[in-house]
């Protein structure tokens, strides 16, 4: 079955440490998308890339980077930079207009 | 730039119809959209109505789009205890297949 995949589902980073979110789909879109989901708040958009090898910034991007080397993958790296990191990321993929499919998303905490 | 609003809450009985409103300002917008977030998981796309259609059903779920005052909302007919959850309203613009997102609106149904 096509879809996203996200690993891991929980992640807990310590002080000054980068961790990597990974997100696989095997559904041939070729946009995907990086959303961070605070508690009782909407979505805002960190990163997202059209193509292969090519990326832009969202709303949100400092303290964070992304790398498209693959259609099938678009994986996360939450920086040290990035000083709140404590969310629910999501990522998604879309072809044309008929909406994003979501992964499960990653829950990562600081400790 | 681009904005969504939704009102937060909305409880129902089950069996009772629910009506969850959303209004957008980007009046480019192509496609607006209807996720639902079930706790700890990933959004999934329910239904999303061109930007030229007036009103859309699939089953229990009926989209009304008013352009002019670029209003949309979502019934969902005969709302069971399984619709318990938070809905999304989204719209894309024509800027790299983005969308924008609202809060999302927490729907209980009470038995």
């Amino acid at each position: 079955d096509g879809g996203i995949t996200q690993s891991p589902k929980y992640l807990f980073r310590k002080e000054g440490q980068n961790v990597t979110l990974s997100c696989e789909q095997n559904l041939n879109h070729d946009a995907m998308y990086w959303y961070r989901q605070d508690p009782g708040q909407g979505l805002r958009l960190i990163y997202y890339s059209q193509i292969v090898n090519d990326f832009q910034k969202g709303d949100i991007a400092e303290g964070y980077s992304v790398s498209r080397e693959k259609k099938e993958s678009f994986p996360l790296t939450v920086t040290s930079a990035q000083k709140n990191p404590t969310a629910f990321y999501l990522c998604a993929s879309t072809l044309g207009g008929s909406g994003y499919t979501f992964g499960s998303g990653t829950r990562l905490t600081v400790v | 730039g681009e904005d969504v609003e939704q009102s937060l809450f909305l409880s129902v009985r089950e069996g009772d119809s629910s009506v969850i409103n959303c209004t957008y300002t980007d009046s480019s917008s192509t496609y607006l959209y209807w996720y639902k977030q079930e706790p700890g998981a990933g959004l999934q796309l329910l239904t999303y109505i061109f930007s030229n259609m007036d009103m859309k059903q699939d089953q229990r779920l009926t989209v009304l789009l008013n352009k002019k005052d670029k209003h949309l909302s979502l019934r969902i007919a005969d709302t069971q205890t399984g619709d318990s959850a938070i809905y999304f309203c989204a719209e894309r613009g024509t800027n790299a297949g983005k969308s924008t997102f609202g809060d999302g609106t927490t729907l209980t149904v009470k038995p």
